[in-house]
């Protein structure tokens, strides 16, 4: 069985401010991917960033980036210049392809509560 | 396109009653998950559907079940309910590539009293 560990429960940072978010999996997988997800206060999950594990090259959109360590099993979010609306609960998701049936089942770990101080 | 939706947002329902939700998913997307949302367990996954077959099933009692129709529409039911089964119910929808990720609905949030 696959696990995530965010062993951050909460963090804060300076708006215009740079933050990193940690994350570790345990996996005996080869091949899988990395989701970060954003719920901001009484909203929806969002995708954020997505990572193929086959992938070297670290994702980056916009103002979010991971730092993707396959050996150490870690995959890091990097959010620069950070806005008041970064302001929520980020949760670090794995998912493995089941091949023979082809099931999505993503695996969460316990979410960083991430505040963003004016 | 529209994005993934729930309902009911919110229900209030006594233990021993059984409660249904429904998910529609975004427009094209074949692939339904459901998860279930607690402070003390986290996020956890109930069961995913596809083109209307169970194709996997967290470790959940059989209370839980769920389907999906024709139209990628899905349900799921929970049976003699228990204040433990208070949560925020998640859906989630997908294509049917597994890299581009799950795209969640706002939720249920379920009270048992």
């Amino acid at each position: 069985a696959q696990t995530v560990t965010q062993s951050q429960p909460e963090m804060s940072v300076q708006e215009a401010e740079t933050v990193t978010l940690s994350c570790t999996y345990d996996t005996s997988e080869n091949n899988y991917y990395l989701f970060w997800y954003k719920q901001p206060p009484s909203r929806q999950m969002i995708l954020v960033i997505r990572q193929e594990a086959y992938k070297q090259q670290n994702a980056t959109e916009n103002r979010f980036s991971v730092n993707f360590q396959k050996a150490a099993k870690s995959f890091s979010l990097k959010i620069s210049d950070s806005q008041l609306g970064d302001t929520a609960m980020y949760f670090c998701a794995f998912m493995k392809l089941d091949s023979g049936a082809g099931s999505y089942q993503l695996t969460f770990g316990k979410g960083t509560k991430l505040s963003v101080i004016p | 396109k529209a994005g993934v939706t729930q309902t009911p947002r919110y229900l209030i329902k006594t233990r021993g009653q059984q409660v249904t939700l429904s998910c529609s998913p975004i427009s094209g997307h074949r692939s339904v998950s459901w998860y279930q949302q607690t402070p003390g367990q986290g996020l956890q996954f109930l069961f995913e559907y596809f083109s209307e077959t169970q194709r996997n099933k967290g470790n959940f009692p059989g209370r839980f079940s769920g389907r999906q129709f024709s139209n990628s529409r899905s349900e799921m039911n929970v049976s003699t309910l228990e204040l433990g089964d208070s949560a925020l119910y998640l859906c989630a929808s997908s294509t049917a590539g597994p890299g581009i990720g799950q795209y969640f609905g706002p939720g249920t949030r379920l009270t048992v009293t």
